[in-house]
C-alpha cells in the first residue's frame, strides 16, 4: 500500500522563524509531489509542487525533494501568524490520483 | 472566485432525507473527484470520474451515489445517511495526466451535518 507519512504536530514556531515541514513516502515510483495548505474548515489550496530532486523556491516557500531518501519537505521562511494552518503533503505515483498524508498542523505565534 | 464550484456550502439533513451535493468545474479538466474529510484527518477519496469512467473507493457505502451528467459536473446523491457521515465533502478536478503533474484544484467544500 502506498503511504505518505507526516508528523501531525502541532509544530509551533515564533513569528519570523523558519518552519520546516517533512513528508516521507513509500512508493519509489512516485513522480510528482505537492504541498497543500488548509485553513480550519476550508478546502486545501496548492502551495508548491516539485517534480525533480533539489530545491524549488517560490517567495517565502521552498520545497525540497530527495527521491533517493524518499522524502519531501517544505520550508517557510519569515513565518507569519497567517501561515498557521494544516499542511498536507500529496504524492503522485503511476496512477494519476495523488495520495495525501495526514497533514502537519503549524502554529506561528506572535 | 474558485474555478470549482460546490453547492450548497452547508447542508443539514435527517437520516431519512434524500439530498444532493453539486460540483461544477470551469477549467476543461478531464477528471473530477469527491473526497470526504473528517476533522483533523486527511481527505479520503470517495469517487473519481475520468474519461467517462467512474472509479469507486470500495469502502464507500452505497448510501452515497455519484452522478456525472457531463464532463463539467459531478454530483453526489445522499440517501439514508448516518450521523457519522457528517463531514466536509470536497470536490476537486484535475487535468488527468498520468505522465507528469496532476494538480488537484479543490472547491470550497460542502459541510454536511446528519442529525
Amino acid at each position: 500500500q502506498k503511504e505518505v507519512e507526516q508528523n501531525s504536530g502541532p509544530l509551533s514556531v515564533p513569528e519570523g522563524a523558519i518552519a520546516s515541514l517533512n513528508c516521507t513516502y513509500s512508493d519509489r515510483g512516485s513522480q510528482s509531489f505537492f504541498w497543500y495548505r488548509q485553513y480550519s474548515g476550508k478546502s486545501p489550496e496548492l502551495i508548491m509542487s516539485i517534480y525533480s530532486n533539489g530545491d524549488k523556491e517560490d517567495g517565502r516557500f521552498t520545497a525540497q525533494l530527495n527521491k533517493a531518501s524518499q522524502y519531501v519537505s517544505l520550508l517557510i521562511r519569515d513565518s507569519q501568524p497567517s501561515d498557521s494552518a494544516t499542511y498536507l503533503c500529496a504524492v503522485k505515483g503511476g496512477s494519476y490520483i495523488p495520495t495525501f498524508g495526514r497533514g502537519t498542523s503549524l502554529i506561528v505565534h506572535p | 472566485d474558485t474555478e470549482v464550484t460546490q453547492t450548497p456550502k452547508h447542508l443539514v439533513m435527517g437520516m431519512t432525507n434524500k439530498k444532493s451535493l453539486k460540483c461544477e468545474q470551469h477549467m476543461g479538466h478531464r477528471a473530477m473527484y469527491w473526497y470526504k474529510q473528517k476533522a483533523k484527518k486527511p481527505p479520503e477519496l470517495m469517487f473519481v470520474y475520468s474519461y467517462e469512467k467512474l472509479s469507486i473507493n470500495e469502502s464507500v457505502p452505497s448510501r452515497f451515489s455519484p452522478e456525472c451528467p457531463n464532463s463539467s459536473l459531478l454530483n453526489l446523491h445522499l440517501h439514508a445517511l448516518q450521523p457519522e457521515d457528517s463531514a466536509l465533502y470536497l470536490c476537486a478536478s484535475s487535468q488527468d495526466r498520468v505522465a507528469g503533474a496532476n494538480v488537484l484544484t479543490f472547491g470550497a467544500g460542502s459541510r454536511l451535518t446528519v442529525l
